[in-house]
């Protein structure tokens, strides 16, 4: 089985801008969620998605978006970036059907803002 | 609020010196208690999941243990390979707000010497 894929790898964005990010979850896997992971915070709960609900939200600002599709795919969003945004990116699938949620994460997309 | 704390921070080994790495946590109800193994500039690979006290599980070299409130790793004989940085994260088992969002430690770094 596919693992969780995530695109793109790399990004660089000025101040002001805005990004996409991608995750694609293993096959079957309901269940998306985001985390952020910086050196000071470690790594931080964003949202999490099932069947294209947002059930979950972390302590973010409403810079940060995300949306579920059909297929369980997923996208996040972060609007006019910051520096302080610079991070790596990951999400992680869940099946979500029993109480066994473990969660399998993505190789993550690192973002730097300049 | 949840929280997890692990230490130490970092620890370094000699091959085949077997050592512990301990995660506490405090949380409303534990849905479950996950360990993870994550290597530089790459996701989080999961390693164990554990639900209630007295539970253990081993692979290879490693051994998970479980308390009401603390979480140890227990590492035999070390490898080079086995350097990473190990996350310890729970997940609350109250509703709504538990949905798939994991509460990580800042990680202890292993680095095993041949």
């Amino acid at each position: 089985k596919a693992g969780v894929t995530q695109t793109p790898r790399y990004l660089i964005k000025t101040r002001g801008q805005q990004v996409t990010l991608s995750c694609s979850p293993i096959s079957g896997h309901r269940s998306v969620s985001w985390y952020q992971q910086t050196p000071g915070q470690g790594l931080q709960f964003l949202f999490e998605y099932f069947s294209e609900t947002q059930r979950n939200k972390g302590n973010f600002p409403g810079r940060f978006s995300g949306r579920q599709f059909s297929n369980s795919r997923s996208e996040m969003n972060v609007s006019t970036l910051e520096l302080g945004d610079s991070a790596l990116y990951l999400c992680a699938s869940s099946s979500s059907l029993t109480s066994q949620e473990t969660q399998y994460f993505g190789p993550g997309t690192r973002l730097l803002v300049l | 609020e949840d929280q997890v704390t692990q230490s130490p921070e970092a620890l370094r080994l000699q091959e085949g010196e077997s050592s512990s790495l301990n995660c506490s946590y405090t949380v409303s109800g534990l849905r479950g208690l996950f360990w993870y193994r994550q290597d530089p500039g790459k996701g989080p690979e999961f390693l164990f999941t554990l639900y209630s006290a007295g539970e253990e599980k081993e692979k290879e070299r490693l051994k998970a243990t479980l308390t009401k409130k603390e979480s140890f790793l227990h590492i035999t004989a070390p490898k080079p390979e086995d350097s990473a940085t190990y996350l310890c994260a729970v997940q609350e088992g109250a509703g709504g707000t538990s949905y798939g969002k994991l509460t990580f430690g800042q990680g202890t770094i292993l680095t095993v010497h041949p």
